[in-house]
């Protein structure tokens, strides 16, 4: 049973472009979360998400950040627009139940300049 | 609101010694409470989780402490390893929620 998955593990984009970042979920997880770490910072919560139905997104910046996780596929943190603010390490967990422990991937690793 | 601390926020001692991490947190009403190693420019490892239940987690040389009552929790690692030099970071999830909040970590440099 592979682990969580996200790609790419660095993405090095320029100002104002997009940023796409990938969450696979462990095989049977149907709950996925996406979490950032700032440099030098603790993990923050962004967005809940199961499939097709966006649950709590309280902690997403309200512009320029958007979620999905379609009913096929993987899940999809996307950042239009981006600022050096937003260079961090995106993290994505996954879990079969909402109050299950939560498994981690590797993250993505964003830089941008 | 929730507030994750871990002092201190960095520790550098020599190969052998045993330590103790500290974390702690505003609110009792947790559901349970997890340590996490991040090593540089690495994913996140998880150590060991602690339902709000029990009172202690083992596992080799670590062992991870609860005390729900005075919001703190503690690691312990006995005789350190290089190998153990990594950043612990401490997440706790409360009552009925999903979230996990989490502390800023605490750098651990183990000196050969």
């Amino acid at each position: 049973n592979a682990g969580v998955m996200q790609n790419p593990r660095h993405l090095v984009r320029r100002r104002g472009q997009e940023a796409r970042l990938r969450c696979s979920p462990m095989k049977g997880h149907s709950h996925v979360y996406w979490y950032r770490q700032l440099p030098e910072e603790g993990l923050k919560f962004m967005v809940y998400l199961q499939k097709e139905n966006i649950i709590d997104e309280s902690g997403m910046p309200k512009e320029r950040f958007s979620a999905e996780f379609p009913k096929e596929g993987p899940s999809i943190l996307r950042i239009q627009q981006v600022v050096r603010g937003d260079s961090a390490a995106y993290f994505c967990a996954s879990s079969p139940g909402p109050l299950d422990e939560q498994y981690f991937g590797p993250g993505t690793r964003l830089t941008v300049t | 609101k929730q507030e994750v601390t871990q002092i201190p926020a960095a520790l550098s001692v020599p190969e052998g010694e045993n330590l103790v991490l500290n974390c702690s947190f505003t609110d009792s009403a947790i559901y349970n409470l997890q340590w996490f190693r991040q090593d540089p420019g690495k994913g996140l490892t998880s150590l060991l989780l602690i339902q709000s239940s029990q009172r202690e987690q083992t596992s080799g040389r670590l062992n991870a402490s609860l005390d729900k009552s005075s919001g703190r929790s503690t690691l312990y690692i006995a005789a350190s390893q290089p190998g153990d030099s990594a950043t612990y970071l401490c997440a706790v999830r409360q009552d009925s929620n999903y979230q996990l909040i989490w502390g800023a970590g605490t750098k651990l440099i183990i000196k050969p």
